[in-house]
């Protein structure tokens, strides 16, 4: 059974980078692609970006320019840096799975997700 | 940007039947799906791929699609099955994944 984990500092300053960890264990992280979805307190979803560990990244639009991702096979883990955080990116942090391509279809859904992880920007 | 519509709440007393809009611009090209979220607990994919389910998930979730509307509809509703519920497509215009604006359901 799959489970993702994510890690991190719940408190960043802002103006400074938060950093988060998601481990993957049950399965290869080959296998899969991995979004990054946060939700502000009282807010909805909200996509932040997916990797393919093959090297294919997509970002939200939104973050383009604070946004980088990142995997590291040998510990089956996936990253998330965001820089110049301001009180705006406080939120819950999900690491989620998406199925890709099963039998020459490419799903978009995420069929697994973490608990997620509270990050607070404040000084 | 694309935007995907969802009404704010929904009411169901226990048994009942809940259903669950989700509009947005030419949405019937897209495939849509749907999640269930709980406070404090990991989102759960209901249906994928506008009415498949997961395994593990009760046929009480169903899904369609009619224009651009699409429906998750729950039936025989039970208390464990208030939550927040979203629906989700990937946009290809702008290579973005968009969520619904979300829908708490409250059984009564």
């Amino acid at each position: 059974q799959v489970q993702l984990q994510e890690s991190g500092p719940r408190l960043v300053t802002p103006s400074e980078t938060l950093s988060l960890t998601c481990t993957v264990s049950g399965d290869s992280i080959y296998n899969y692609y991995w979004s990054w979805v946060r939700q502000p307190a009282g807010r909805g979803l909200e996509w932040v970006g997916r990797i393919f560990p093959g090297g294919r990244i997509d970002y939200n639009p939104s973050l383009t320019g604070r946004v980088l991702m990142s995997v590291d096979t040998s510990k089956n883990q996936v990253s998330l840096t965001l820089t110049s955080v301001t009180a705006a990116d406080s939120a819950v942090y999900y690491c989620a799975r998406g199925r890709g391509l099963v039998d020459g279809v490419f799903y978009y859904d995420m069929d697994v997700w973490g608990r997620g992880t509270t990050v607070t920007v404040s000084s | 940007s694309y935007v995907l519509t969802q009404p704010p709440s929904v009411s169901v007393a226990p048994g009942q039947t809940a259903s669950i809009s989700c509009g947005g611009n030419n949405l019937g090209s897209k495939t849509v799906h749907w999640y269930q979220h709980k406070p404090g607990q990991a989102p759960v994919l209901v249906v994928h791929d506008d009415y498949d389910r997961p395994s593990g998930i009760p046929e009480r979730f169903s899904g369609s699609t009619s224009g651009n509307t699409a429906t998750l509809t729950i039936t025989r509703v039970e208390a464990g099955d208030e939550a927040d519920y979203y629906c989700q497509v990937w946009d290809g215009g702008s290579d973005v994944y968009v969520f619904g604006t979300g829908t708490k359901v409250t059984v009564l």
